[in-house]
């Protein structure tokens, strides 16, 4: 597609409950990122991919939370027992490479109530 | 200190006002720098890069000074439009990992009639 395609665009969830989010990347780009934007915050880096690998997971905050890219397109971050602290919109952005611009999606709106 | 710190705001300028916003950064090894404008409830959209020799993009100008770890944006001749979330970006990566961005908080504007 186009841009950078976030599905659902909202989701509430009970608490403890388990949630998937889905990123499908700009065609071509190598490089995909999860991050998460709490109200009145600018976006906190979660994870990055490069290819089908997480490069970098260090800003997952806890082993709740999981990301994979099986074959190094779209990606599905993964959250087991949700808590109302979880909820957030998250974004996924990706480009071509990791030193080019990024471009982010819409954004899933996460709420556990 | 945080590692990228924005004026609070908000700000409330007439249309046609000039308008500044300053950022701060702690990483003196940080290696790019972006200044990103988010609507309501929409995702972050890049504006402009930022480079030590100052940019210019028709009304928007951003500066960046790295001995006092400094960033700044300018509005000239602000319009309705401009409404909206800046947010400080810096990529503050380095040995490899200059792919993650770090978000400031962001600075409101409302540009009124």
């Amino acid at each position: 597609g186009a841009g950078v395609s976030q599905t659902p665009s909202n989701k509430v969830t009970e608490k403890g409950k388990y949630v998937e989010l889905r990123c499908d990347p700009i065609s071509g780009h190598t490089a995909l990122y999860w991050y998460r934007q709490s109200l009145g915050q600018g976006p906190e880096f979660l994870i990055y991919f490069q290819g089908t690998g997480a490069a970098d997971d260090s800003g997952l905050p806890n082993d709740r939370f999981f990301a994979v890219r099986p074959e190094g397109s779209v990606s599905t971050l993964k959250i087991q027992r949700t808590e109302r602290g979880d909820s957030a919109v998250y974004l996924c952005a990706s480009s071509l490479n990791r030193d080019s611009g990024y471009t982010f999606g819409s954004g899933t709106r996460l709420t556990v109530v | 200190r945080k590692e990228v710190e924005q004026d609070p705001g908000p700000f409330n300028v007439p249309e046609g006002a000039t308008v500044a916003f300053n950022c701060t950064y702690s990483n003196s090894a940080s290696q790019s720098f972006f200044w990103y404008r988010q609507d309501c409830r929409k995702e972050p959209k890049l504006l402009m890069s930022v480079y030590s020799s100052g940019n210019e993009d028709g009304r928007f100008t951003a500066q960046l000074n790295r001995a006092s770890q400094y960033i700044s944006l300018l509005i000239r001749d602000s319009k309705l439009s401009d409404s909206a979330t800046y947010l400080c970006v810096v990529n503050m990566g380095s040995g490899g990992s200059n792919y993650k961005l770090t978000f400031g908080k962001g600075t409101l504007l409302t540009v009124n009639p």
